[in-house]
């Protein structure tokens, strides 16, 4: 009911593959965005979904690309995989007319890509 | 292009023993500047949302303020339950992305 899920928790894949992340977001959110964070870094916005619409993207390729259903849960999809693809991938939750309580993130999918 | 920068990158302190951190950001119009704080392994929790300069939000041993150009954590008197990878991020006013800084690592020793 509260929070952000995020499925699976770990997953290895094999160079060239394709991988699939899911996200439910938290109960009243309407907008849902996707990070990735490497190892010691900061997250790296990847793209944000208002109304199953996409509604912003940083730096990734094409190869990058994700899906938010009615319910506003919300699909990372990444195809062609790379070695340099290892990293946690976070999901957020908001409400897009409000950021008093910021964005609300999931534990994340630690991928690693061999 | 937004930037935000974050020192020191890890800070050990004993329990006590108050400290700052600073996040140094460059943002064409601020919607937002965010604190969070990261356990390993696991996604940032929000701590704090601050909008204008001058501003101070305070919870628990934990209190943050904002000028136009920078953001202070200050922490006062830690517990070793403090440790963590705190994190700074901004949201400008146009555009939906968070620009995170590389967070500040802080160890509190009992």
């Amino acid at each position: 009911e509260t929070g952000v899920t995020q499925s699976p928790t770990h997953l290895i894949k094999t160079r060239g593959q394709q991988v699939t992340l899911r996200c439910s977001s938290q109960s009243g959110h309407n907008t849902v965005s996707w990070y990735q964070q490497a190892l010691g870094q900061g997250p790296q916005f990847i793209f944000q979904y208002y109304r199953e619409e996409e509604n912003g993207r940083g730096n990734f390729p094409p190869r990058f690309s994700g899906l938010q259903f009615p319910n506003y849960s919300s699909e990372l999809n990444v195809n062609a995989l790379e070695l340099d693809d290892s990293a946690l991938y976070l999901c957020a939750s908001s409400l897009v007319s409000s950021l008093v309580y910021g964005y609300t993130f999931g534990s994340g999918t630690r991928l690693t890509v061999v | 292009e937004d930037q935000v920068t974050q020192s020191p990158e890890a800070l050990r302190l004993q329990e006590g023993e108050s400290s700052s951190l600073n996040c140094s950001y460059t943002v064409s119009g601020l919607r937002g500047l965010f604190w969070y704080r990261q356990d390993p392994g696991k996604g940032p929790e929000f701590l704090f949302t601050l909008y204008s300069a001058g501003e101070e939000k305070e919870k628990e041993r934990l209190k943050a303020t904002l000028t136009k150009k920078e953001s202070f954590l200050h922490i006062t008197a830690p517990k070793p339950e403090d440790s963590a990878t705190y994190l700074c991020a901004v949201k400008e006013t146009s555009g939906s992305r968070l620009t995170f800084g590389e967070g500040t690592q802080l160890t509190v020793n009992p």
